[in-house]
């Protein structure tokens, strides 16, 4: 069981730029989550997986945003056109589907739009 | 409406002391969860404790323990003998079920959190 891994770990983009963060779950999980976490607030739900299937979406996830999972295994998480508010901490966490109602978060992705 | 609120914006406690963090949330579903996470500056969320809607019994974890009050919709957080290496923020986070695509999930709703700083 080596853990949630997500990378890069820190992304630093000029305004417009595209960026995708990408995020390996713990094997076994089929439950894959995207949070954003924000300076100084609790983390936020972006978005769900249940295997492949991208089953529920944030108001928060704009038109911008767009998640995958091809493979139901690691999934990814890009964002167009990057706009100074996306500055935030983003995290993936992963799940059984029984008897699992821990989620294990990853380390993170940090996200800075200059 | 606040689901989780965290009243507490920072704690302090002497090392070797117990410390209480406050947590009440609000949920008209029946069934439900609420976790405590602990982050470090690292960012990395770490899971300290778990209690179900259903639980009769207070949720324990080593030198965590959850005081989970029903009808006062409260799950507070204690720490028993308080280590350098608590210093971190803690969040308390509910699970209330959704269904999406057939199946039942729950996503997580966290509260603005709590920093702590043990002295010594």
């Amino acid at each position: 069981d080596t853990g949630v891994s997500q990378d890069p770990r820190h992304k630093i983009t000029k305004r417009g730029q595209n960026v995708t963060f990408r995020c390996d779950p713990i094997s076994e999980h089929n439950r894959l989550y995207w949070y954003r976490q924000t300076l100084g607030q609790g983390p936020e739900f972006l978005t769900y997986f249940q295997n492949e299937a991208q089953l529920e979406k944030s108001r928060l996830l704009s038109d911008r945003f767009s998640a995958e999972r091809p493979k139901g295994s690691f999934s990814t998480l890009e964002i167009q056109r990057t706009e100074q508010g996306d500055s935030a901490m983003y995290l993936c966490a992963s799940s059984r589907t029984l008897g699992g109602y821990e989620q294990y978060f990853g380390p993170g992705t940090r996200l800075t739009v200059t | 409406a606040q689901k989780i609120t965290q009243t507490q914006p920072g704690m302090f406690v002497q090392e070797k002391e117990a410390v209480t963090l406050d947590c009440t949330y609000d949920t008209s579903d029946p069934s439900y969860g609420l976790f405590w996470y602990k982050q470090p500056s690292s960012g990395e969320m770490i899971f300290l404790i778990y209690q179900g809607s259903y639980d009769q019994q207070n949720a324990t974890e080593g030198r965590y323990s959850l005081n989970f009050q029903k009808a006062r919709k409260s799950a507070n957080l204690v720490i028993s003998a308080s280590q350098l290496g608590d210093s971190a923020m803690y969040f308390c986070a509910m699970r209330e079920y959704s269904n999406a695509g057939g199946t039942s999930y729950g996503k997580l709703t966290f509260g603005q959190g709590t920093i702590l700083t043990v002295h010594p």
